[in-house]
């Protein structure tokens, strides 16, 4: 079974600048979250997909981020303009519908300088 | 505010012994509790959970105890193995389903041949 996949792996960029990630999750897997983990702590929830509607974005800086998974499958998290402060891992994960097991992809490392 | 805690950043084990990795929560809505293990460059993998039911989840050489009075738990591996050295996450959740995931800072174990 493949797992979450996540592209690009890295990315650096100058603040101010634009930049997008995509995510496909598992195959089935109706739950897709994106996390921003910054070096040195835990990975922290952006926003949480069930199919293509959003059940939570409560975290997302909505002024800068978007996010959107419009077919219900895979997802693109877009940062526009970046800040310094954005320097991040972006993680997404995808779960079956009612379960805790969310399983991750390798993230993308962004470097804003 | 962090609303889950893992206070020790680091710990040294050797080879055979046992590890202890502990995490202290505040938040009393939480009663699923996970711990994940990241290696460097790859995402989060899914090692063991328990619900706020129980007191005691075994699987292998993984064993989690949670005190509920305490707001604590803590991951016991036994025996320790060179290919556990990772950096280890505690997550809770309030809900067993779809709800989203509240990660500590981790904690690094090395284990030493």
């Amino acid at each position: 079974e493949a797992g979450v996949a996540q592209s690009p792996r890295y990315k650096i960029i100058e603040k101010r600048q634009s930049v997008a990630f995509w995510c496909n999750p598992i195959s089935g897997h109706a739950t897709l979250y994106w996390y921003q983990q910054i070096l040195g702590q835990g990975p922290k929830l952006l926003i949480q997909f069930q199919n293509n509607g959003v059940v939570d974005d409560s975290q997302l800086p909505k002024d800068r981020f978007s996010a959107e998974r419009l077919k219900g499958v895979d997802s693109t998290l877009k940062i526009q303009p970046a800040k310094l402060e954005d320097s991040a891992v972006y993680l997404c994960a995808s779960s079956l519908s009612g379960s805790s097991s969310q399983y991750f992809g390798a993230g993308t490392r962004l470097s804003v300088l | 505010d962090q609303q889950v805690k893992q206070n020790s950043p680091s710990l040294s084990v050797q080879e055979g012994r046992i590890s202890i990795l502990n995490c202290d929560y505040t938040n009393s809505m939480f009663d699923y509790f996970l711990w994940y293990k990241k290696y460097p460059a790859e995402g989060p993998t899914f090692l063991i959970s328990i619900s706020s039911i129980k007191d005691k989840n075994e699987d292998g050489r993984f064993t989690v105890f949670l005190n509920k009075s305490a707001k604590h738990l803590s991951l016991h591996i036994v025996p320790s193995q060179p290919g556990d050295s990772a950096v280890y996450f505690c997550a809770a959740s309030a809900g067993s389903g779809n709800t989203p995931l509240v990660f500590g800072k981790g904690t690094r174990l090395s284990v030493i041949a």
